[in-house]
């Protein structure tokens, strides 16, 4: 069975740093794609960071390049999230989730339960 | 960036009715199209990919069509189980996969 599950969430300052894990199971992780998804308090789904499965490629939504980093440990069958210079507009509920391939389409087939994060002072 | 225009944001809908909600592409994505019900304080489950393959385990009673910029998810004869949000993702390319703003079921 799949299994993805987030931690590190929680209460920061503004300008603050915080360090979002995702350790995966149930699967060839170093094969997978993996990506960062974020929901705001009552809002939709924003797209975050993207990581290739060797992790040379990476991409990030506008919003927060340049401030956060998307890495990931094969060989722990972790993905981290770096999020520096947070502002109250990252406040959100992140999940990572996996995405699958089939011919030339791809979507995200399994997410975690999401970890919290709080930006307030 | 591909943005995504989903309509409407909101359904005021009855158990057994047909339900549309569509969703824009502001440049042709092929069928690159998915489909994710979320429902409160649960993460996303995807429900078709490619515009119109349906995931295993996933009711009959959702389809999705489409192509280029304009997709349809169909709801047919609405159960208890489906009033949640639905949200379109495109997955053109590589990474930048823009959701739309969601579409919510509320019962009638």
């Amino acid at each position: 069975e799949v299994r993805l599950v987030e931690s590190g969430g929680g209460l920061i300052q503004p300008g603050g740093s915080l360090r979002l894990s995702c350790a995966a199971s149930g699967f060839i992780f170093s094969r997978s794609s993996m990506n960062w998804v974020r929901q705001a308090p009552g809002k939709g789904l924003e797209w975050v960071s993207y990581i290739s499965s060797s992790g040379p490629t990476t991409d990030y939504a506008d919003s927060v390049k340049g401030r956060f980093t998307i890495s990931r440990d094969n060989a722990k069958n972790s993905l981290y999230l770096q999020m520096n210079s947070l502002r109250a507009e990252d406040t959100a509920v992140y999940y990572c989730a996996r995405e699958l391939y089939f011919g030339d389409k791809n979507w995200f087939d399994s997410w975690g339960q999401g970890t919290r994060v709080t930006v307030s002072s | 960036d591909i943005q995504m225009t989903q309509s409407p944001s909101s359904l005021s809908v009855s158990v057994g009715d047909r339900v549309t909600i569509t969703c824009r592409a502001s440049q042709s994505i092929s069928t690159s199209l998915n489909w994710y019900q979320q429902k409160p304080g649960k993460a996303p489950k995807v429900l078709i990919s490619g515009a119109s393959t349906l995931q295993s385990g996933v009711p009959s009673r959702f389809s999705g069509s489409g192509s280029g910029t304009d997709f349809t998810l169909t709801i047919t004869s609405l159960q208890p189980e489906d009033f949640a949000t639905y949200y379109c993702q495109q997955s053109y390319g590589t990474a930048r996969y823009t959701f739309g703003q969601g579409t919510k079921l509320e019962i009638k």
